[in-house]
């Protein structure tokens, strides 16, 4: 079956450090894959996408995604977290079954940055 | 200026009673969708739309109802048979042809 790990519930970092959040999923082909944002009580903004080609994405407010198919992953990075990136962070596989465009949501990984 | 809305913010049920959350947008999407979101559950779809008139189950459907009127409306019903309808609501709508979903704001139901 198809699905969406997010192996971290809970994220902390310092203002400045640097950021990866983990996302495996599982499915038999090469999937379409997302990052999506949300501040909290707010709806969801698309950070990046990928879908074919260089596997090294580069999405809004500075961060980027590397897509590896060996180990069926698409981690989250950002070389400098500012505090304003504090937020819940989702990883979306896209295309499951193809040609109804659905998506499977991991369950989402919580940002806090210290000052 | 282009995008999704729902309304209201906030929506309060109570017991037995079906409530309607609105989800509008001015994209000219074809596709819409409509999910819940609980804590420490990440999204679940409720119902899917691709075309006006046409319309899908998703994951939960159970207690819920929708439409598909018009290309720029897809409500969503709350029935009385939703037994745990406390949660905050998604919409979201997809260009004809593309993969990527563009959300909403949300709505949280509360049920009093």
């Amino acid at each position: 079956a198809q699905s969406v790990t997010q192996p971290d519930i809970h994220i902390t970092v310092s203002e400045g450090a640097s950021l990866e959040l983990r996302c495996n999923y599982s499915y038999g082909a090469t999937p379409y894959l997302f990052w999506y944002v949300q501040s909290p009580g707010q709806g969801l903004q698309l950070l990046l996408k990928y879908f074919s080609g260089d596997t090294l994405v580069q999405g809004i407010k500075g961060f980027e995604a590397e897509f590896k198919r060996s180990q069926s992953s698409f981690n989250l990075r950002k070389p400098s977290v500012h505090w304003s990136d504090a937020a819940e962070y989702f990883c979306a596989v896209g295309a499951l079954p193809p040609g109804t465009y659905k998506y499977i949501f991991g369950t989402g990984t919580r940002l806090k940055v210290l000052a | 200026d282009g995008g999704i809305t729902q309304s209201p913010k906030y929506l309060f049920r109570k017991e037995g009673q079906n409530v309607t959350l609105s989800c509008e947008q001015n994209l000219n999407h074809d596709a819409m969708y409509w999910y819940r979101q609980d804590p420490g559950q990440g999204l679940r779809l409720i119902y899917y739309s691709q075309i006006v008139n046409d319309f899908q189950k998703g994951d939960i459907a159970e207690g819920y109802s929708v439409s598909r009127e018009k290309k720029e409306s897809f409500p969503l019903t709350v029935t009385s048979a939703q037994k745990n309808p406390t949660a905050f609501y998604l919409c979201a709508s997809r260009p004809g042809q593309q993969e990527t979903q563009y959300f909403g704001p949300g709505t949280r139901l509360l049920v009093l």
